[in-house]
Order: structure tokens, then sequence, then C-alpha cells
């Protein structure tokens, strides 16, 4: 069983700072996806990254896939309140697989 | 507009009285699945199909049903609910059954089984 363990599980901050979270697997993916979701919403994908090392941004999130594609980060950079949401990633191992999903960091930005 | 489209949003029961839950994807997609999401667990896959009349258990399989008549419908079926399946319900689709391509997800559908 591919398991995808997301960290931290929970975090509190004040709007403007910086923050990395991360997604972490023994196992290798051919794909990562994240996530967003909020409060009375179904997840919504923020970005695929398919290649190892890749670095993609997205306005102030940057997400990044591990070398070895077992491993995703996630920063955001002057976080707002609108970042507030449940944070998800999910793997892919190609052809007639399914996606494996995190438990999700729960994600506060106090105004 | 493109989406998947829940119903209903919101739902109580009491045990052992059947129910369905409809889901419908207007984006011609042949991959649809159900996941259940609860606190501290995460998201479950429950079953999904690759395409008409192409379904598969996933994770947690148990106390649920599910059809594939058409490509845009995937009903889940509850045929006697029991308190432990309250939950919060998300009906999905992508592209093709590959692990690599976007879910779309609908708005989900609370549960409650008393």
């Amino acid at each position: 069983t591919q398991l995808l363990e997301q960290s931290p599980q929970f975090l509190s901050i004040q709007e403007g700072e910086n923050l990395t979270v991360y997604c972490n697997s023994s196992s290798v993916f051919s794909s990562l996806q994240w996530y967003r979701q909020e409060p009375g919403e179904g997840p919504v994908l923020l970005v695929t990254v398919v290649t190892g090392g890749e670095v993609k941004k997205l306005k102030r999130l940057t997400f990044q896939f591990g070398d070895a594609r077992k491993d995703s980060s996630l920063h955001i950079t002057a976080a707002q309140p609108g970042d507030t949401g449940l944070y998800l990633c999910a793997g892919g191992t190609g052809a007639n697989s399914k996606l494996t999903f995190g438990k999700g960091i729960t994600l506060s930005v106090r105004p | 507009e493109a989406q998947v489209t829940q119903n209903p949003r919101y739902l109580i029961t009491v045990t052992g009285k059947k129910l369905t839950v409809t889901c419908s994807q207007n984006m011609n997609h042949e991959y649809m699945s159900w996941y259940r999401q609860d606190p501290g667990l995460g998201l479950r896959q429950i079953y999904y199909s690759m395409n008409v009349e192409v379904t598969d258990k996933g994770d947690v399989p148990e106390g649920y049903k599910v059809s594939r008549k058409e490509k845009r419908n995937f009903p889940l079926i509850l045929e006697s609910p029991s308190p432990n399946q309250t939950s919060l319900y998300f009906c999905a689709s992508s592209p093709s059954s590959t692990g690599d391509t976007e879910a779309f997800f609908g708005q989900g559908t609370r549960l409650t089984v008393v």
C-alpha cells in the first residue's frame, strides 16, 4: 500500500508569514498533485508535478517534486487569509492506477 | 460550465432506510469515483468506474453499491445505512483511468445516519 504522509497536520500563522509544508512517501510516484479544499467545497487542483526536481510556481505558491519522486513540498510566500484551507497531496502511478491521497494539512492564516 | 454535480448536499436519514446519492458530470470523462472524507482519516476511495458498466471496489467498499449505466452518471447506493456511514461524501471524475490526471470533485454530500 502506498502512503502519503503530510506534515504538519495543522498550521496557524499570521498574515504575511512564509510557510513550507510537506508530503512524503517511501514509494515512488509518477506524478504528485496538490489540491486545496475550502470549507463546504470539494478539493480543487492547484498543480501537478511530474518530473523529479521539478519546481512550479502559482503566484505566491511554489511547489517542488523531490528528485527521487517520493516527496513534495509547498511553500507559500506572504500568506494571505485567502490561503486558508485544507491542502491535500495526491500521488499517481500511471495508467490504470488510482490517486492516493494524503490526510491533508489544515492551514489557517489570521488577518 | 464543466462540473460534477452531486445531490443532495445534505441528508439526514435513519438506520436501515435505503438511500441514493446521485452524481453527474458533463465533461465526458471515462473515470469516476466515490470518496468519503472523515476527520483524521482523509479521503478514502469507496468505488470507482473506468467506463460504462465497469465498476470496482476501492479501499472501503463495505455497505455501498454503485452502478454506471451511462457515462455521465455514477450513483452511490446505501442499501441499509448505518451510523458508521455518517460522513462527507465526494464524487469525482477524471478524463482517464491514469492516476496522473486531474480529478474534478463535486461539492460533497454530508450524510448523517441516526
